[in-house]
């Protein structure tokens, strides 16, 4: 299994300062042929399901706010809000799409300082 | 656009059989590659993939579940569901279905990210 870790587990950051979490995995998600990083990043309010906000790494879906940023390669990724809004506050999940065997990390809760 | 919705008992007896469906709305359940997943939600465990099923009755599950699980579709319902059998208090969760999209290559098929989910089901395993 590729294993997903998350960290912080959580964070409390000021309304329009930034707020990063970092996601890593136990082994690449980096596809070589294409040049692909295999990582989703999910949004979930509470009583809300997961919604899809990045993939590829750092493709938006289309409708996200641009605040929000998906970087790096390999193992090591983040997601960046750049400037919080009070309906930003949720529990943010990645996901690792390599593998057939598909694995979440464990989530950050993002909530207002 | 495709909306999904899960139904069926909220609460389940241990040593018995757990049984969902999911209802695929806005969209055929047959068009498009993609295939259709169960994942859980439990407290001490995240986000938990079960397994899925392709429009064509093909199914893969997670190994952890395997030999509990069994997935199938019903394309003329626009259905798909989840049995999971021989709970026990662990498999207290939400159970979200939930769209999942993929692309073949010469090489093979390649699972992607997961869109739309349901709204989930809390299902309670209990006597």
């Amino acid at each position: 299994d590729i294993v997903m870790t998350q960290f912080p587990d959580s964070l409390a950051v000021s309304l329009g300062e930034r707020a990063t979490i970092n996601c890593k995995s136990s082994q690449s998600v980096l596809f070589r042929s294409n040049n692909k990083n295999y990582l989703a990043w999910y949004q979930q309010k509470p009583g809300q399901p997961p919604k899809l906000l990045i993939y590829w790494a750092s493709t938006r879906e289309s409708g996200v706010p641009d605040r929000f940023s998906g970087a790096g390669s390999g193992t090591d990724f983040t997601l960046t809000i750049s400037s919080l809004q009070a309906e930003d506050v949720a529990v943010y999940y990645c996901q690792q799409y390599y593998s057939t065997l598909l694995t979440f990390g464990g989530g950050t809760k993002v909530e207002i300082k | 656009q495709v909306q999904l919705q899960e139904s069926g008992p909220g609460l389940v007896k241990p040593s018995q059989t757990l049984s969902l469906t999911c209802t695929v709305s806005g969209g055929s359940i047959s068009s498009g590659s993609y295939y259709w997943s169960w994942i859980r939600q439990s407290a001490g465990k995240g986000l938990e993939w079960i397994g899925r099923v392709y429009a064509s009755g093909t199914t893969n599950y997670n190994p952890s579940l395997k030999s509990r699980v069994t997935m199938s579709v019903d394309t003329s319902k626009n259905q798909f569901s989840l049995n999971l059998s021989s709970v026990t208090a662990a498999d207290t969760a939400v159970y979200f279905c939930a769209r999942g999209k993929y692309y073949y290559e010469s090489s093979g098929y390649y699972l992607l990210w997961f869109d739309p989910w349901g709204q989930g089901t809390l299902v309670i395993v209990s006597s």
